[in-house]
């Protein structure tokens, strides 16, 4: 397996556009986490999807941030408008959940720069 | 809510020396994670533990589990340049299953 795969890589973008960031987790793993790392805040949980549904969105910092996962084995984080404080690392996680949760595999990261 | 909190937020030491990081949750855990990130990287599974006063070993790496199931700790034996980057717990929320992760220790080690 690939392991975790986000997209893009790299975003830079103006203030008040949309911004949409990518996820294909690990076949077989029924969790997914989106995650937001600044220097500031550290490693800041947004979203958690269990089965494709979302269990906790209560780390989505407004309404501007939003989250699907249309089936098991893609995720978007959408920014809509984006702002210059939006700018971090976006990692997206996934693992197989449950009682006895196994280790998390995060992706490469989207680095998002909002000027 | 549940939190997890680490202490130190960094520590700098001479290479040789030892290192801790603590983790402290709020709540009993199923289990903990280790996670470690490389400047630049993402975090990566290091190891976990599930037993009430359980302790591992991954070479210089010295992992504890708390006897109430609510503490942990790494300690790093004789730290070397390639131990460097940030050292993350993380534990499952017992009601929905998240992973929340610890602020994170962030490791610099002086040659």
């Amino acid at each position: 397996d690939a392991g975790v795969i986000q997209s893009p890589r790299h975003e830079v973008t103006e203030m008040g556009q949309e911004v949409t960031l990518r996820c294909k987790p690990i076949s077989g793993h029924n969790s997914l986490f989106w995650y937001r790392q600044t220097m500031m805040r550290g490693l800041e949980l947004l979203i958690y999807f269990n089965n494709n549904v979302p269990i906790d969105d209560s780390g989505m910092p407004e309404d501007r941030f939003s989250a699907k996962m249309p089936n098991a084995s893609f995720s978007t984080l959408k920014i809509q408008p984006s702002e210059p404080r939006d700018s971090a690392v976006y990692f997206c996680a996934s693992m197989v959940g449950g009682k006895m949760n196994t280790e998390a595999f995060f992706g490469q990261g989207t680095r998002l720069t909002v000027v | 809510g549940q939190q997890v909190m680490q202490i130190p937020q960094y520590q700098h030491v001479q290479e040789g020396e030892d290192f801790t990081t603590y983790c402290n949750s709020s709540t009993t855990l199923s289990n903990i994670q280790w996670y470690k990130q490389r400047p630049g990287g993402h975090p990566v599974f290091l190891i976990q533990l599930v037993k009430s006063g359980e302790v591992k070993k991954q070479k210089r790496l010295t992992f504890q589990f708390g006897e109430a199931k609510k503490n942990s700790s790494l300690h790093i034996t004789a730290t070397q340049t390639t131990d460097v980057g940030t050292y993350f717990c993380a534990g499952p929320n017992s009601n929905t299953g998240k992973l929340i992760f610890g602020q994170g220790t962030t490791l610099q080690v002086k040659p």
